[in-house]
Order: C-alpha cells, then structure tokens, then sequence
C-alpha cells in the first residue's frame, strides 16, 4: 500500500511568487493535515481536513496561504504572493477516523520550500 | 493550549552504549503521548505511543517510553543503540478529544562508532 506522497519534494522560488504543494494521502484516510517546519524549530500545525472540508484551519499563518482538498481525495497547498520567511518543510499526514486506538497519523517526507 | 519541551537538541552517543531523550510537556486537559523519529531524507515515523494503561510503552526498534504523569514526562530510551538508529526525534501530545499534534522542537541523536 503507497504511504502518503507529497510533491514537489523541494521547490526554490523567488520572493513574490506562487507554489503549490500537493500531499496525496493513503488511501481511504479521510482525515488530511498540513504542518510546517522553520528553521529547525517545531513542527506546527496548519490545517486539518476531513474528506473535503476543513475542520480546523487555525493554525494557517495568513491569507497568502491557501488550502483545498478536491473531492475528499488529495490536497494542495498554495503560497500566493510568497515570503522569506514561508521557507520551510511542509509536512503532510494523514489517519483514519480517530477512535480509541487509531491515533497515528502517517506523514509524508515532507516537500523543502525555499523562498529567494 | 499545550506545550511540549525536548530538553535536549543534540545527543551524540557511542554505539552499543544506552540513550535517554528526554521530554516535558504541559497541558491543562487529558492528552495522549508520541515519539516520531525522522531518519535522514524520510518522512516522520511513528515510534511508539501512549494511550493509556500501562505507562511503560515499548516501541520499535527496541525503544521504550515512560510515561509519568506527576512529572509530565515521556522519556525515550533504548539499551543499546545502533548506528542505525541516528535520526530526529520528535515527541508529540495530541487531545484526547481532539487530533492535532502538538511537537517538540526535535533531538538529533547520532550515534558514534
């Protein structure tokens, strides 16, 4: 069974412009996140998708940044104008429902944004 | 709002020698315990978990945690480490009643020849 995949795994941009990064999660997990990593420091939360709604987006820094998740299936993330300070990893994972005992959440390797 | 601090960001070992990660984390409400660990150029891997009942979890690769709820802890251990088991670790709190993680700022443990 393929495990979460996340693309483009590193992308360098200029300051001002657009990426989108796209996380396909395993299959039939209907829970869908996106968390960061800057500089080194903690792992943060962004959003939380079930199927194709988001559940809980307070983690999302600012407006430039943009999340989908056509259909319940994959899930992408646009940074639109970016900024230096959006350079990072950006993790995705997914789980099946989280009752008692299904609690792990499986990540993907994570795409490398850096911003010029 | 929770927090999780990992005391240490870097623990350089000797193979075959024991390691302790050490982990604290803060919460006013239940929360349910993870170790990930990060092996260079992979994605985050579940190590181990606590969910509830017997505090001493064991893991993969030969890991244990402990979790101790009057110190807020939730210390990694391994007898006898690897070279193999050089990576990042992460520890990690989540709601009981809710999904988001909540991580640590990472170990990197290299282990030594």
């Amino acid at each position: 069974e393929a495990g979460v995949t996340q693309f483009p795994s590193h992308s360098v941009i200029e300051k001002g412009q657009t990426v989108t990064l796209r996380c396909d999660p395993i299959s039939g997990h209907d829970n869908l996140y996106w968390y960061r990593r800057v500089m080194g420091k903690e792992i943060k939360f962004l959003l939380h998708f079930v199927k194709e709604s988001k559940q809980d987006e307070s983690g999302m820094p600012n407006n430039r940044f943009l999340a989908e998740r056509t259909g319940g299936t994959y899930s992408t993330l646009k940074v639109q104008p970016a900024e230096l300070e959006d350079s990072g990893v950006y993790f995705c994972a997914s789980s099946l429902s989280l009752g008692r005992g299904r609690r792990e959440l499986f990540f993907g390797e994570g795409s490398r944004l850096t911003v010029l | 709002a929770q927090s999780v601090t990992q005391l240490d960001s870097q623990v350089p070992v000797f193979e075959e020698a024991p390691v302790e990660l050490r982990c604290n984390y803060s919460s006013s409400v239940s929360v349910y315990l993870f170790w990930y660990v990060q092996y260079p150029n992979q994605g985050l891997q579940l190590l181990l978990k606590y969910l509830s009942g017997s505090t001493l979890v064991k893991g993969i690769n030969g890991f244990e945690a402990e979790f101790n709820k009057s110190q807020t802890s939730f210390h990694l251990r391994k007898p006898s480490v690897h070279i193999s088991d050089t990576a990042e670790y992460f520890c990690a709190v989540q709601e009981t009643s809710g999904s988001r993680l909540t991580f640590g700022e990472g170990t990197q443990l290299t282990v030594n020849p």
